[in-house]
């Protein structure tokens, strides 16, 4: 079974800063999907993220990167220039499917804090 | 982009009724859909996976008979929680996959319920 661990329950850091989430999960398969979804107080999980493990190359989006270390498990996310309306729960995700027809499996989640 | 529509986002009702929460997938069809439950400052728990014309695989714990759950159509899956009891309050949540490779997942607003 596939599990997924994020080891920081809360973070805060100072607007336009730059913060690291971090997320390490295991999993005996080759290829997967890993996500990082956002949680606004509205409870509206809101994907920010997605990687491909076959995929050597990190994901970003705009102010969003990942540093996806396979051989390590690790799946961090790092927000830049963060912004008030980043602050919310963030959850790690992984998926084994390619089409969308496994489960997901979280986190336990982050809940980031942005100081004005 | 795909949307999936939960309704109602929030419904209370008396101990001992039943109550039913859809799912809908609105401009694309599903013929996977899952069920989350999220109690408060929690992760995502997966319930069960609901299946287009087949019985919904439930995780393990998850009361099949108490959470009835119906993927009648490619767009609709319903969860019903019978004979609701205080202790089903909590947070509900949907998602849906579009199919398509590359793993497009999207969610629901969310339903809460509350049995007084």
């Amino acid at each position: 079974a596939q599990t997924v661990t994020q080891s920081q329950p809360e973070m805060s850091v100072q607007e336009a800063e730059t913060v690291t989430l971090s997320c390490t999960y295991d999993t005996s398969e080759n290829n997967y999907y890993l996500f990082w979804y956002k949680q606004p107080p509205s409870r509206q999980m809101i994907l920010v993220i997605r990687q491909e493990a076959y995929k050597q190359q990190n994901a970003t989006e705009n102010r969003f990167s990942v540093n996806f270390q396979k051989a390590a498990k690790s799946f961090s996310l790092k927000i830049s220039d963060s912004q008030l309306g980043d602050t919310a729960m963030y959850f790690c995700a992984f998926c084994l499917d390619s089409f969308g027809n496994e489960k997901l499996t979280f986190g336990t989640g982050t809940r980031l804090t942005i100081i004005p | 982009g795909a949307v999936v529509s939960q309704h109602p986002s929030r419904v209370i009702c008396k101990s001992g009724t039943s109550v039913k929460i859809e799912c809908r997938s609105l401009d694309f069809q599903a013929t996977t859909m899952f069920w989350y439950r999220q109690f408060p400052k929690q992760s995502l728990m997966l319930m069960a996976t609901s299946n287009e014309g087949s019985k919904a695989t439930y995780e393990q714990g998850v009361e099949k008979d108490k959470f009835l759950i119906n993927h009648a159509s490619l767009t609709l899956s319903t969860l019903t929680v019978t004979s609701a009891h205080p202790e089903d309050s909590s947070f509900y949540i949907c998602s849906a996959s579009t199919g398509d490779f590359g793993n497009t997942i999207y969610f629901g607003e969310g339903s809460w319920l509350t049995v007084v």
